[in-house]
């Protein structure tokens, strides 16, 4: 089975472009997270879904950034306009449900750099 | 808020052991432990619920003290291929929020 897929794999941009990132969850996960993760933050999450639908986006750091989730196969990340402090990895990560014993499956992650 | 690790960091020689503690000043439903490698992204080792039950993974175990909102990972015999960054995810409302990591690096 495929496990989470996210591209691009690395994004360099320059600062004020947009980015999109992109993530595909395992087939018939109906929970999608994104985190990012920086040296000096860790690992923080950003927003997840749930059935599609945005639950909690109270992580996501500024308006800049907006998630969608159009269909149970697909998400999208977008950083507007993009800054050098966005740089970091950011991470995609599905699982089964919301429910305490649920683990989450991460995909292989976008190293993003903003110049 | 984000649950407080502990060792930041750990230096092994193969075959020794280590403890790496979480803590939370929030209520706990679950932890979960995580271990991500250079350049790699984490992968899953265990979950614990409440019940302080203990549990497994190679001879990598786990326990969880709710009354004490405390979770250890327990690493026997290390091997080379222990080394990595080791997260506990504490589980409150929903949302799954990562410690701040430890660094764990095995030496031949």
């Amino acid at each position: 089975d495929a496990g989470v897929i996210q591209s691009p794999r690395h994004e360099v941009t320059e600062m004020g472009q947009e980015v999109t990132l992109r993530c595909k969850p395992i087939s018939g996960h109906n929970s999608l997270f994104w985190y990012r993760q920086t040296m000096m933050r860790g690992l923080e999450l950003l927003i997840y879904f749930n059935n599609n639908v945005p639950i909690d986006d109270s992580g996501m750091p500024e308006d800049r950034f907006s998630a969608k989730m159009p269909n149970a196969s697909f998400s999208t990340l977008k950083i507007q306009p993009s800054e050098p402090r966005d740089s970091a990895v950011y991470f995609c990560a599905s699982s089964s449900g919301l429910a305490v014993n649920e683990k989450l499956f991460f995909g292989s992650g976008t190293q993003l750099s903003v110049l | 808020q984000q649950p407080v690790q502990s060792p930041q960091a750990v230096i092994l020689r193969e075959g020794e052991d280590a403890v790496i503690n979480c803590s939370s000043s929030k209520a706990l439903y679950s932890v979960h432990w995580y271990r991500q490698k250079h350049g790699e992204a984490p992968v899953f080792l265990m979950i614990l619920l409440k019940g302080g039950e203990q549990k497994g993974h190679e001879k990598i175990s786990a326990s969880f003290n709710e009354k004490k909102q405390q979770s250890s990972l327990y690493l026997t015999a290390s091997q080379l291929s222990y080394s990595g960054t080791y997260f506990c995810g504490l589980r409150v409302n929903e949302k799954l929020t990562f410690g701040t990591g430890t660094r764990l690096t095995i030496i031949p």
